[in-house]
């Protein structure tokens, strides 16, 4: 069983277009996470969520909206696309202190906007 | 934020043991090290952390200084799936939430 799971695996779409990537994790974490690796393979946190509620967001641009359901998902929608948002984003999870806690990532989404 | 310094690359044989440095010389005193790697077309896989004493695991040992500025991972047998970016990062406390930042890792090529 797939411990992170992220849909769709690749996506690629136009400029403005709005499209949204799915996660969910089978670990029984109460943490989700969002992050973005780009060309230069940096990987940036973006949003951190800890039992539906927002912990972290790293100066991400509005047009990016996580949303949790339950603890078990978390989804990534983008409005007005950009070129720039080109990139392969990853979902984790973990328990609720890293620290201690291992993050398990998602096998990522490569988005590309044309 | 507390940083890491990582050789942009490394070579190893195959069933050679493998030292990867890792320099972070402004941790603080709560900040644990983490090591992380990332095998082509997939996402992170944690390795191994510590805080003070000298971790072992399935995977790895990592070997923190006394100071605590470095700390080094060691795989003991290098294998062509090791082949991989290893990155080594420390956990960072913003108010009551802690959060992992990845700098550009080390990439490790084995060579068979």
């Amino acid at each position: 069983d797939t411990a992170v799971s992220q849909t769709p695996k690749y996506l690629v779409t136009q400029m403005g277009n709005d499209k949204s990537i799915k996660c969910e994790q089978n670990l029984g974490h109460d943490t989700m996470y969002w992050y973005k690796q780009d060309s230069k393979k940096f990987l940036k946190i973006m949003f951190s969520y800890n039992n539906k509620e927002l912990i972290i967001n790293e100066t991400v641009p509005n047009r990016f909206s996580p949303k949790s359901p339950d603890k078990a998902h978390l989804n990534l929608h983008i409005n007005s696309l950009e070129l720039g948002d080109s990139a392969v984003y990853f979902c984790a999870s973990s328990q609720p202190v890293p620290i201690n806690s291992p993050l398990h990532f998602g096998n990522g989404t490569r988005l590309t906007v044309t | 934020d507390a940083k890491t310094t990582q050789p942009n690359s490394m070579e190893s044989n195959e069933e050679e043991p493998v030292h990867l440095p890792c320099n972070h010389s402004t941790i603080s005193g709560t900040d644990y090290i983490h090591w992380y790697r990332q095998l082509p077309s997939q996402g992170p896989e944690y390795v191994i952390h510590g805080l003070t004493s000298n971790v072992n695991n399935r995977m790895a040992s990592l070997a923190i200084a006394e100071d605590r500025k470095s700390s080094t991972l060691i795989l003991h047998r290098a294998t062509l799936r090791d082949a991989a970016v290893y990155y080594c990062i420390l956990s960072q406390r913003g108010g009551s939430n802690y959060k992992l930042t990845f700098g550009k890792g080390t990439l490790l090529t084995v060579n068979p």
